[in-house]
């Protein structure tokens, strides 16, 4: 059965730090994967994807994939209050198949 | 993006009785899916809608529940049928292979409590 692993949190990090959060997956064939931001009461929210090993940069946000190690993860930089949220992590084999979400991340930044 | 939509945004029922959600999608899409999600935890996925046929439905959630419909690239409704207090979720509908990209996009969900 495959799987997304996220620790549940919540993480708490102070304002302007950097935020770390991780995800790992079970099926070595999957070949996408995403980030979505959460808030309390809204849908969820695509932030980040990446399909290739290594970092992929979008403003203070960076996805890093290690397929060998069947991990990824998400660094949040200058950590802002309104990065509060729930972080899912999600993978899909391919562009027809269905995404696998994890159960999710609770981000908290300290003021 | 596109821009997805859906109705009602919320909604009280009583027991017994079915709701349909609608999700509009302001472009055509191939592939539409219905998520619920209950108080406090992740994504469910209920099945895959598709256009022109049956749709495709994860374990645990039956087409008498849960009928779908996909009339065209751009519509499709979900009905929450005979309805009990375990049926109080979230539910989303989520478009994806936009532009080729198999991404994800969510609309807005419609909160449902059944009393």
């Amino acid at each position: 059965q495959k799987e997304v692993e996220q620790n549940s949190g919540p993480l708490s990090v102070p304002e302007g730090a950097i935020a770390s959060l991780n995800c790992t997956y079970s099926d070595r064939g999957s070949q996408s994967f995403f980030w979505y931001r959460q808030y309390s009461g809204k849908s969820p929210e695509l932030i980040m994807f990446i399909y290739s090993n290594g970092d992929k940069e979008d403003g203070r946000f960076t996805a890093q994939l290690n397929k060998a190690s069947q991990y990824v993860s998400l660094l949040i930089r200058d950590s802002q209050p309104s990065d509060s949220a729930t972080y899912l992590c999600a993978v899909t084999m391919n562009r027809d198949d269905k995404i696998i979400f994890g159960k999710g991340t609770r981000l908290h930044i300290l003021p | 993006s596109a821009v997805i939509s859906q109705k009602p945004s919320r909604d009280i029922c009583q027991r017994g009785t079915s709701l349909t959600i609608q999700c509009q999608v302001d472009s055509q899409v191939t592939m539409m899916f219905w998520y619920r999600q209950q108080p406090g935890q992740s994504l469910t996925l209920i099945a895959t809608a598709n256009q022109g046929s049956e749709a495709t439905y994860e374990s645990g959630f039956v087409i008498d529940k849960f009928p779908i419909s996909r009339p065209n690239l751009t519509f499709s409704t979900l009905t929450v049928s005979n309805m009990s207090p375990e049926d109080s979720s979230i539910y989303l509908c989520s478009v994806g292979n936009l532009a080729g990209a198999d991404t994800q996009y969510f609309g807005p969900g419609t909160r449902l409590t059944v009393l």
